[in-house]
């Protein structure tokens, strides 16, 4: 069936780097981008960035730009997302998420969401 | 970016009362407004797109409205199982974002 099946959940210290995976399944990876989107415990939802799944361009949001890296492995149908210099407030599910068509619009399909906890 | 201003942040309503929730934009996104339902511990579930159109498989009950900046959710009959928090999500402009989120319970 078609879905995005993330890693599991990751325990960080400040300072580290995460990497977190959604492999997708089910449709042509190629034909669609991938966002990713954020919420810490409690709150709201923030949309992080998108990486095309047929080039590879990224579109990332000012607040992670300096800190954040998507990729894709089309041999395996898995986006990659890639947070460096964790801090405290990082502690969030982090959710790929697939739009409609190929650009970040409405998302039909949702990974099951993957946890991270960043702590000392 | 554009700021988009959700209200309530939570209400309590009987089941089969009629339920509306409103978004509003900071700038004119035309009708490029989306809204998701989300229970505890899942992933956010589409509702409605572009503003007004049913995602398949949504029951009728739901619905959306508005352009530009003014937009509304409505749940015509609240059912038990519609409790969970609802977000408004634009896509006009990179970067996307979403509403505050409103949390729905049964009085």
């Amino acid at each position: 069936q078609v879905e995005l099946v993330q890693s599991g959940g990751e325990e960080k210290k400040p300072g580290a780097s995460v990497k977190v995976s959604c492999q997708a399944s089910g449709y042509i990876f190629t034909n669609y981008g991938i966002s990713w989107v954020r919420q810490a415990p409690g709150q709201g939802l923030e949309w992080m960035g998108w990486i095309s799944a047929y080039n590879g361009a990224t579109d990332y949001a000012q607040k992670f730009q300096d800190r954040v890296t998507m990729t894709t492995d089309t041999s395996t149908s898995t986006v990659y997302m890639e947070l460096r210099s964790l801090r405290s407030d990082d502690t969030a599910v982090y959710y790929c998420a697939r739009p409609s068509g190929s650009y970040p619009s409405y998302f039909v399909l949702w990974g099951q969401g993957t946890l991270v906890t960043v702590s000392s | 970016d554009i700021q988009m201003t959700q209200s309530p942040s939570s209400l309590s309503a009987s089941v089969g009362d009629r339920v509306t929730i409103t978004c509003q934009a900071s700038q004119d996104i035309t009708s490029s407004l989306n809204w998701y339902q989300q229970k505890p511990g899942k992933a956010p579930n589409l509702l409605i797109y572009d503003a007004s159109n049913l995602e398949s498989g949504v029951p009728s009950r739901f619905s959306g409205s508005g352009s530009e900046t003014d937009f509304a959710f409505t749940i015509s009959s609240l059912q038990p199982e519609d409790i969970a928090t609802y977000f408004c999500q634009q896509y006009d402009s990179l970067p996307l974002t979403f509403g505050g989120g409103t949390k729905v319970g049964i009085k």
